[in-house]
């Protein structure tokens, strides 16, 4: 069955520069999550989307954006890079709003 | 939106020794859902409940969802090696955002 795709799977970048992070979900989802995690804490909400609107916002700085597209892929624009914004960003997708996100298996983003 | 507290933190466990995770959610939920992330793995969806005082199990593991709908629980029975990972509770509110609780990290000891 088709998951949640994330790329890439890994990204270095250095402090002030810019990263975007791709994520197809699973075809006929119509939300999709981002989420932050950093190392042993627990997946902090960034934004999600439903059907291609901003549904809803959390704890993501005035740096990041995200967009959804006509073809349902979400992207992550990061800038002004900090150290503190490494982390791992999941990607997650949902059928309906109120039942279970498939999450995609992460970017890795480091930055130094 | 609403605030998803869990405990504990870390839970050290002797293999075949049961154990239970506890989330609290600040509001009353739509929903609550669980997640088992393995070490360097992905966030795996469990199990959702809905509907207040619902129970529901899948072999050793058996969830709860309380009465107001702001707590729930997870029990291990007889752990395995295979448990070990991070537990998540997520609680899901009328704005559908799904706030993660801290997690439970599982070891086991043979």
């Amino acid at each position: 069955a088709a998951g949640v795709i994330q790329s890439p799977r890994h990204l270095i970048k250095e402090k002030r520069e810019t990263a975007t992070l791709k994520c197809y979900p699973i075809p006929r989802h119509d939300t999709v999550y981002w989420y932050q995690q950093g190392p042993g804490q627990d997946p902090q909400f960034l934004i999600s989307f439903y059907e291609k609107m901003q549904s809803d916002k959390g704890s993501i700085p005035d740096r990041f954006s995200a967009q959804q597209f006509s073809d349902y892929h979400s992207e992550l624009n990061m800038s002004s890079l900090e150290l503190g914004d490494s982390a791992l960003y999941f990607c997650a997708s949902s059928p309906s709003s109120d039942t279970e996100a498939f999450f995609g298996q992460g970017t890795r983003l480091t930055v130094v | 939106g609403q605030q998803v507290m869990q405990i504990p933190q870390y839970q050290h466990v002797q293999e075949g020794e049961d154990f239970t995770t506890y989330c609290n959610s600040s509001t009353t939920l739509s929903n609550i859902q669980w997640y088992k992330q393995r070490p360097g793995g992905h966030p795996v969806f469990l199990i959702q409940l809905v509907k207040s005082g619902e129970v529901k199990k899948q072999k050793r593991l058996t969830f709860q969802f309380g009465e107001a709908k702001k707590n729930s629980s997870l029990h291990i029975t007889a752990t395995q090696t295979t448990d070990v990972g991070t537990y998540f509770c997520a609680g899901q509110g009328v704005d559908y955002k799904l706030s993660f609780g801290a997690g439970t990290t599982v070891t086991v000891r043979a």
